[in-house]
């Protein structure tokens, strides 16, 4: 089965400054897709941005963009000017071309300081 | 568009008993997860149906179990309740192929004491 690893468990970032987040996944197949969602405290899952792997060109909406490395396995999410409504729980998902099934990451907890 | 809604929101039950919580998906999507989340195990997928159809199972015991109805509204049941079923159950619905989004509704809250 496909794994899905987030290695912060918490990341924290001042107001309108740049954050990072990790996500790796292993699989053996070649094509699928990335998604990345926020919790935020009232527990509704958003969709945040969406990556198909045969896409060389990073998916970018507004101030979220990805940086996408298929040959690593990495699917990273940066998030330009943080704003205090970005503070949330954040999901990387990934899901088979083929298969039905999300495969999501254990989360990473963003604070983000005024 | 109306979301997908969950019902009920909360729920508290006593250990050896069963429940049943209910997911509406978007209007026309065809597609039902269900998912438990908790804070040590994260998502964890509990099963999809399609079209009334199981489609994928997770690995959870047969006593948690799932139907969709005709209008694609989906039910969750789970039997003998251990206290380790607590937890948030979130339902996401998709239009299925080709599109792969998921959509989540608020979850239902189980605590069982």
């Amino acid at each position: 089965a496909q794994t899905v690893t987030q290695s912060q468990p918490e990341m924290s970032v001042q107001e309108a400054e740049t954050v990072t987040l990790s996500c790796t996944y292993d699989t053996s197949e070649s094509d699928y897709y990335l998604f990345w969602y926020k919790q935020p405290p009232s527990r509704q899952m958003i969709l945040v941005i969406r990556q198909e792997a045969y896409k060389q060109q990073n998916a970018t909406e507004n101030r979220f963009s990805v940086n996408f490395q298929k040959a690593a396995k990495s699917f990273s999410l940066k998030i330009s000017d943080s704003q205090l409504g970005d503070a949330a729980m954040y999901f990387c998902a990934y899901r088979s071309n083929t298969g039905n099934q999300f495969y999501f990451g254990t989360g990473t907890s963003l604070t983000v300081i005024p | 568009k109306a979301g997908v809604t969950q019902t009920p929101r909360y729920l508290i039950k006593t250990r050896g008993q069963q429940v049943t919580l209910s997911c509406s998906p978007i209007s026309g999507h065809r597609s039902v997860s269900w998912y438990q989340q908790t804070p040590g195990q994260g998502l964890q997928f509990l099963f999809e149906y399609f079209s009334e159809t199981q489609r994928n199972k997770g690995n959870f015991p047969g006593r948690f179990s799932g139907r969709q109805f005709s209008n694609s509204r989906s039910e969750m049941n789970v039997s003998t309740l251990e206290l380790g079923d607590s937890a948030l159950y979130l339902c996401a619905s998709s239009l299925a192929f080709p599109n792969y989004e998921q959509y989540f509704g608020p979850g239902t809250r189980l605590t069982v004491t």
